[in-house]
């Protein structure tokens, strides 16, 4: 069965300090993609930022980078300079092959909390 | 437009009413999902729409009816339901399904309270 695994329920950070954020994965597949996704309180989930497995350059969006180990299978999100703004449950997912579609399968998230 | 939208915001209703959900994107995408999210945990996946037709249903209960009149609209049509269906439904979309690369739109959902 192909898992996600988010093992920090809750992570703090203070403004303008960096974190990261961990997750690993499991999956057989071998042209994939993964997604960080945000979901602030109350508001829509959105993606983050995604990383082509192919690819060996970690992917950077602004403030937001992984740490994409394929072989440690391994899918760490950095974020830098945090803002009160992303405090937010963060969930991981990797596609899960389902028949002849790919769903996604979340992590259990982690909590994000920003301290002024 | 990389929006998808969700009718009703709120929804509360009694173990005896009939209502439906309602979601709609623009973006040409061909598959749809609904999705049962309850607080701090991740989505959990009830139905697939792939081209218009229904092509994974996680033995969600049939109290809970899906609907794709079109490539661009997903119905949820909810009947005799429980008070442990109160939760938030999510909807989301993506360009495909048919390969591991797809990223997914999420809607606003829509906090279902059963009474």
């Amino acid at each position: 069965a192909q898992t996600v695994t988010q093992s920090q329920p809750e992570m703090s950070v203070q403004e303008a300090e960096t974190v990261t954020l961990s997750c690993t994965y499991d999956t057989s597949e071998s042209d994939y993609y993964l997604f960080w996704y945000k979901q602030p309180p109350s508001r829509q989930m959105i993606l983050v930022i995604r990383q082509e497995a192919y690819k060996q350059q970690n992917a950077t969006e602004n403030r937001f980078s992984v740490n994409f180990q394929k072989a440690a299978k391994s899918f760490s999100l950095k974020i830098s300079d945090s803002q009160l703004g992303d405090a937010a449950m963060y969930f991981c997912a990797s596609p899960k092959r389902s028949g002849g579609s790919y769903i996604p399968t979340f992590g259990r998230g982690t909590s994000l909390i920003v301290h002024p | 437009d990389t929006e998808v939208t969700q009718t009703p915001k709120h929804l509360v209703m009694g173990m005896t009413n009939k209502k439906s959900l309602k979601c709609e994107q623009h973006m040409g995408h061909r598959a749809m999902y609904w999705y049962k999210q309850k607080a701090k945990k991740p989505p959990e996946l009830m139905f697939v729409y792939s081209y218009e037709k229904l092509s994974i249903n996680e033995s969600v209960p049939s109290r809970f009816s899906p609907e794709c009149p079109n490539s661009s609209l997903l119905n949820l049509h909810l009947h005799a339901l429980q008070p442990e269906d109160s939760a938030l439904y999510l909807c989301a979309s993506s360009a495909g399904s048919g390969r591991a690369v797809y990223e997914q739109y999420f809607g606003p959902g829509t906090r279902l309270t059963v009474t």
